[in-house]
């Protein structure tokens, strides 16, 4: 099976952007992920679908300010304008041979 | 509107069954679109997935939890349940339900969760 990887936090400033990636794991490089977002004592919230080729789709009512992008194994979901109430912990999502597998989720913090 | 609420007891004593139901509106759980998914989260740590189900009664289910999950759906009510057996301290979680887009690699709707504690 798949292994997605995340980096456990990250931060960044009120206004600015950031860029949290997912890495799937070797021999799993052109599957398709999903981003889901969950904030404090919230249940998680699917934001989009990214393939390896770089196109997504997003989940409904999803502001412009969140995209999508991928290299190699690599799959990026990028926030820009970063408000308040964007401070969550974010999971990637993939399925395998009807198998799901979640990364272990990035804590983001809006200074 | 697609709606999915998780219902059963939040309590369970260590060894025995832990039960919860997942009632969908908005939607049918017939639908040849979609599987219908458990995913648990517990206090603090990150998400796993549990097991699906699609429409028709097939599984898919988490291989570490395999031997203990049963997941079955109730069509005539529009509903899909999970079973647990043998449970620990370890299986106390928030646990969600979720549909899952066939061939999209994805839970695109979320319940808002329930909490299940297991303890004597």
């Amino acid at each position: 099976q798949p292994v997605l990887t995340q980096s456990s936090s990250a931060s960044a400033s009120l206004g600015s952007s950031v860029k949290l990636t997912c890495t799937l794991s070797s021999g799993h490089s052109r599957h398709i992920i999903a981003w889901h977002q969950q904030q404090p004592g919230k249940a998680p919230r699917y934001l989009m679908k990214l393939e390896g080729s770089g196109s997504y789709n997003k989940g409904s009512g999803l502001p412009d300010r969140f995209s999508g992008s991928s290299s190699g194994a690599d799959r990026y979901l990028t926030i820009s304008n970063l408000q308040s109430e964007d401070e969550a912990d974010y999971y990637c999502e993939t399925w395998d041979s009807n198998i799901a597998v979640f990364g272990g989720g990035t804590r983001l913090t809006v200074l | 509107q697609l709606q999915l609420q998780e219902s059963g007891p939040g309590l369970v004593k260590p060894s025995e069954t832990l039960s919860l139901t997942c009632t969908v509106s908005g939607d049918s759980i017939s639908s040849s679109s979609y599987y219908w998914g458990w995913i648990r989260q517990p206090p603090g740590k990150g998400l796993e997935w549990i097991g699906s189900i699609y429409y028709s009664g097939t599984t898919y289910y988490n291989p570490s939890l395999k031997s203990r999950v049963t997941i079955s759906v109730d069509t005539s009510k529009n509903q899909f349940s999970l079973k647990l057996s043998s449970v620990t301290a370890a299986d106390t979680a928030v646990y969600y339900c979720a549909r899952q887009p066939k061939y999209s690699s994805s839970s695109d709707y979320w319940g808002q969760g329930t909490l299940v504690t297991v303890s004597s």
